[in-house]
């Protein structure tokens, strides 16, 4: 069974401070892995993506990846409003071509 | 702009009446993908195509089939839709072969109701 694991908040957070999220995954063979924000209504937007273990930056985002523990995180440095959204985490266990399992999301709030 | 397009973005049917959903891209992916998204929950893979083989979830309802026609066109045929089919549904792409690490796209979803 793949899962993938997310606390589904409200993680509140105040303006310009660092929001950290994070996921658990189940199958140790997964391959990479995904952030994904979603306003409410809305579809998925890629935000970042990881393969490596060790950090990966983008702007004032960073992913962090630690397969043997098998937990992935996502940092967000000077959280703004536009940031409040659920999160959400995915995995592809197969790698290739297969779907991607999600977790349910972490809802973040960013506090003026 | 290259984008995932869906039509309709709102959808509604009746009980037990077909519906059909579409889906297109200007990508040139090469894998297309149909996932269900109800209220609060995770997105879930229904089936996907690679090129023009494809891949059924084995969870995945017989009431719900897809056609993809060419390489651009994507479409989500729910036979007889019941109460519990009410959901986002949501088109991805990815270019397989790639990367290799199947960064998928998503359009913008179709939003079913059923009465």
């Amino acid at each position: 069974q793949k899962e993938v694991e997310q606390n589904s908040g409200p993680l509140s957070v105040p303006e310009g401070a660092i929001a950290s999220l994070n996921c658990t995954y189940s199958d140790r063979g997964s391959q990479s892995f995904f952030w994904y924000r979603q306003y409410s209504g809305k579809s998925p937007e890629l935000i970042m993506f990881i393969y490596s273990n060790g950090d990966k930056e983008d702007g004032r985002f960073t992913a962090q990846l630690n397969k043997a523990s098998q937990y992935v995180s996502l940092l967000i440095r000077d959280s703004q409003p536009s940031d409040s959204a659920t999160y959400l985490c995915a995995v592809n266990v197969g790698g290739g071509a297969d779907g991607l399992t999600f977790g349910k999301g972490t809802h973040l709030i960013i506090q003026p | 702009d290259a984008m995932v397009i869906q039509n309709p973005r709102y959808q509604v049917t009746q009980f037990g009446k077909p519906v059909t959903l579409s889906c297109s891209q200007t990508l040139n992916h090469n894998v297309m993908y149909w996932y269900q998204q109800k209220s609060s929950q995770a997105p879930k893979l229904l089936f996907h195509y690679y090129d023009k083989d494809f891949n059924n979830e084995a969870d995945t309802p017989d009431n719900f089939q897809s056609r993809r026609p060419n390489t651009s066109f994507c479409f989500l045929d729910i036979r007889s839709p019941g109460l519990g089919d009410a959901a986002m549904y949501l088109c991805a792409t990815s270019r397989e072969g790639t990367s290799g690490y199947n960064e998928q796209f998503f359009g913008p979803g179709t939003r079913l109701t059923v009465l």
